[in-house]
């Protein structure tokens, strides 16, 4: 298995509270993703980097940001938490953007 | 926008029946592949498919990427209860190089013993 974790696992906020969510890999792998998952929708890129330091958006980017010092790791900070933004998080990466993606076991954020 | 639609959206079958499910597009893509999803985990890739008309088979799962590429099913003969989860397929758009794959909805499957 490919070696990806996110911390937290779960996590409960306030409305209007800074969140970091963060993704660790010890694969190596240039790229990292950041998507999340809700009924109906599937899942969804908010936003991906491909190298350090740099990123660009996906299509739910707006209320996110990312940011990426090391290879290794990929943080998601939703800057002011709102209930739309309740939601499963995944991380992922590939080596290359069209390879198969290796996800890590999510982080359940709940809003209130 | 290249889209894939994943038909049905839900299965529910008996244990050692038989199923397909359809991932289908009106775009192109350069390669396929294919997750499982269980309960309270990430996506698993199970298989990448790359050539027109490839058929690629997993234990009792059949993938097969269509003659143009633009769609894509996977059949599963003598279904389980360990079968059951959400199946997901993604693409990736031609000449995609720095284009991030296109992923659809999903079909959840449950199979009942």
């Amino acid at each position: 298995d490919a070696g990806i974790t996110q911390s937290p696992r779960h996590k409960v906020t306030e409305t209007g509270t800074p969140v970091t969510l963060r993704c660790h890999q010890t694969e190596n792998h240039r790229y990292m993703y950041w998507y999340r998952q809700d009924p109906g929708h599937g899942l969804r890129l908010i936003h991906y980097s491909y190298g350090v330091k740099d990123t660009d958006k996906g299509e739910v980017s707006d209320g996110y940001s990312v940011s990426r010092s090391k290879t290794e790791d990929f943080l998601l900070t939703l800057e002011s938490a709102t209930s739309s933004q309740t939601s499963v998080y995944f991380c992922a990466i590939s080596e290359l953007q069209r390879d198969g993606k290796y996800f890590g076991p999510g982080t359940r954020l709940t809003v209130t | 926008t290249q889209l894939l639609e994943q038909s049905p959206q839900f299965l529910s079958i008996q244990e050692g029946e038989n199923l397909t499910v359809y991932c289908n597009s009106s775009s192109v893509f350069s390669s396929l592949q294919w997750y499982r999803q269980e309960p309270g985990e990430g996506p698993v890739l199970l298989v990448t498919v790359v050539t027109g008309g490839e058929v690629k088979k997993l234990k009792r799962l059949t993938f097969q990427f269509g003659d143009a590429r633009k769609d894509s099913s996977l059949h599963i003969t003598a279904a389980q209860p360990g079968d059951t989860g959400l199946y997901l397929c993604a693409g990736a758009p031609p000449n995609s190089g720095n284009t991030p794959l296109v992923f659809g909805k999903g079909t959840r499957l449950s199979v009942i013993a």
